[in-house]
């Protein structure tokens, strides 16, 4: 069991759907990330959200929509993905963006058909 | 050139066998991480280091600052430690990850 939540973990959508990915923490940290991860990859940075404020953005394209509802909460928005998109989705968080280590769920698993 | 490189890439073991990953970085760095993934899975931390040796159980690992060089080292290795395993870097507030080193363990 990790201390990460990420909800759903397996997801297939049509590339004209909406769908949303869910984290969910209660450690207390203060640092969230999303990264994707394809298949025999190092998984790639894509938000950071420091103290419930986007802190880094690597030219993430606007088919995803980040959102930090509160210190214990992350979204990720998708809408109108491409078949491209298809990967591991992992949250992460650590105490602060500085103190690490970066605590990580398990993903969610998503296809685009 | 990656910022960060890992050797092998591959490895397979016999159990019990002595198995070490090597880990090169090339940028300025706060902390060194190494992290496990087991296939589909999520990731699991096994140590950060700034400098020296931290050992956990049968895992321990190194890290020399001067070279820019760390080692995961596996003692008596067993099956259940085949995965991929991760160096990545601390540097200007996010992680810099290596490609991996897909570890399999042999009964």
């Amino acid at each position: 069991d990790t201390e990460v939540t990420q909800t759903p973990k397996h997801l297939v959508m049509g590339m004209t759907n909406k769908k949303s990915l869910k984290c969910e923490q209660h450690m207390g940290h203060r640092a969230m990330y999303w990264y994707k991860q394809k298949a025999k990859k190092p998984p790639e940075l894509m938000f950071v959200y420091s103290y419930e404020k986007l802190s880094i953005n690597e030219s993430v394209p606007s088919r995803f929509s980040p959102e930090c509802p509160n210190s214990s909460l992350l979204n990720l928005h998708l809408h109108a993905l491409q078949p491209e998109d298809s990967a591991l989705y992992l949250c992460a968080s650590s105490q602060d963006q500085v103190i690490q280590p970066q605590h990580f769920g398990d993903g969610t698993r998503l296809s685009i058909l | 050139k990656n910022e960060v490189e890992q050797s092998p890439q591959n490895l397979t073991a016999q159990e019990g066998e002595f198995i070490t990953i090597n880990c090169s970085y090339s940028v300025g760095i706060s902390a060194l991480h190494w992290l496990q993934q087991h296939p589909g899975g999520g990731i699991v931390s096994l140590f950060m280091l700034s400098s020296g040796k931290k050992k956990h159980g049968r895992l321990i690992a190194t890290i020399n600052i001067q070279e820019k060089h760390s080692s995961l080292h596996i003692t008596a290795s067993h099956p259940r430690d085949s995965a991929v395993y991760i160096c990545a870097v601390s540097a200007t507030n996010k992680l810099i990850f290596g490609t991996g080193t897909l570890l399999a363990v042999q009964p």
